[in-house]
């Protein structure tokens, strides 16, 4: 069975600071993608980054990082230098190549403290 | 590239009505997927289109749910017989066939069933 676990119901970070979401996935397909979304309170969901299973290095998009440590299944999300802007849910998701659907973990609420 | 654009954003309805979504996809994209979220959730799988045809149905989905991709481009969530359990946020999203495939969403449809 597919499973994504996120841990953190909240977290809090100051303005400025870095910042990592933890997720854990479960998955016996060789083959899959790690995914992270960003919710803000008008609800529209928006990719931040991506990461492959067969990918050698860590994904990064701007501030956003994705730490990928396969053996221990976790794609935890860094965001380095946080905004106010950064205040809203975070998901992350995996697709399987066996599969057609995306499994999303539950979201971590993040509040950027001024 | 328009976004996902999805009708109506907020929808009131008694229960044992029916109600019907529409989802138009980005242009290009030829998968087009359904989810249901609740509040404090992550997205839940509905359904999956490639093209016109519905390739993958949640178990969960009650016979009540339809969807609907007639020629492959506009699709429609019809929901018979509402009840007050189905009040959920409907979200779309389409992607493109290949490299990550990453998900693009809609603002999502507010469904209340009074």
């Amino acid at each position: 069975a597919q499973k994504i676990t996120q841990t953190q119901p909240g977290m809090f970070v100051q303005e400025k600071e870095a910042v990592t979401l933890d997720c854990t996935y479960d998955t016996s397909d060789p083959s899959y993608g790690l995914f992270w979304y960003k919710q803000p309170s008008s609800g529209e969901m928006i990719f931040l980054i991506y990461q492959g299973s067969y990918d050698q290095q860590n994904a990064t998009e701007g501030r956003y990082s994705l730490n990928f440590q396969k053996a221990r299944k976790s794609a935890n999300l860094v965001i380095s230098a946080s905004q106010l802007g950064d205040s809203a849910m975070y998901f992350c998701a995996m697709r399987t190549n066996t599969g057609n659907q995306f499994y999303f973990g539950t979201g971590t609420s993040l509040t950027v403290i001024p | 590239d328009t976004g996902v654009s999805q009708n109506p954003r907020h929808k009131i309805t008694k229960r044992g009505q029916n109600v019907t979504f529409r989802c138009d996809p980005i242009s290009e994209h030829n998968r087009l997927y359904w989810y249901r979220q609740t509040l404090g959730q992550g997205p839940e799988f509905l359904t999956y289109f490639q093209n016109e045809a519905q390739l993958e149905k949640s178990r969960l989905l009650s016979d009540r749910f339809s969807a609907e991709r007639p020629k492959g481009s506009f699709s429609t969530l019809e929901i018979q017989r509402t009840e007050q359990g189905d009040s959920a946020m409907y979200l779309c999203a389409s992607s493109r066939r290949g490299g990550d495939e990453k998900l693009f969403f809609g603002s999502g449809t507010q469904l209340s069933v009074l």
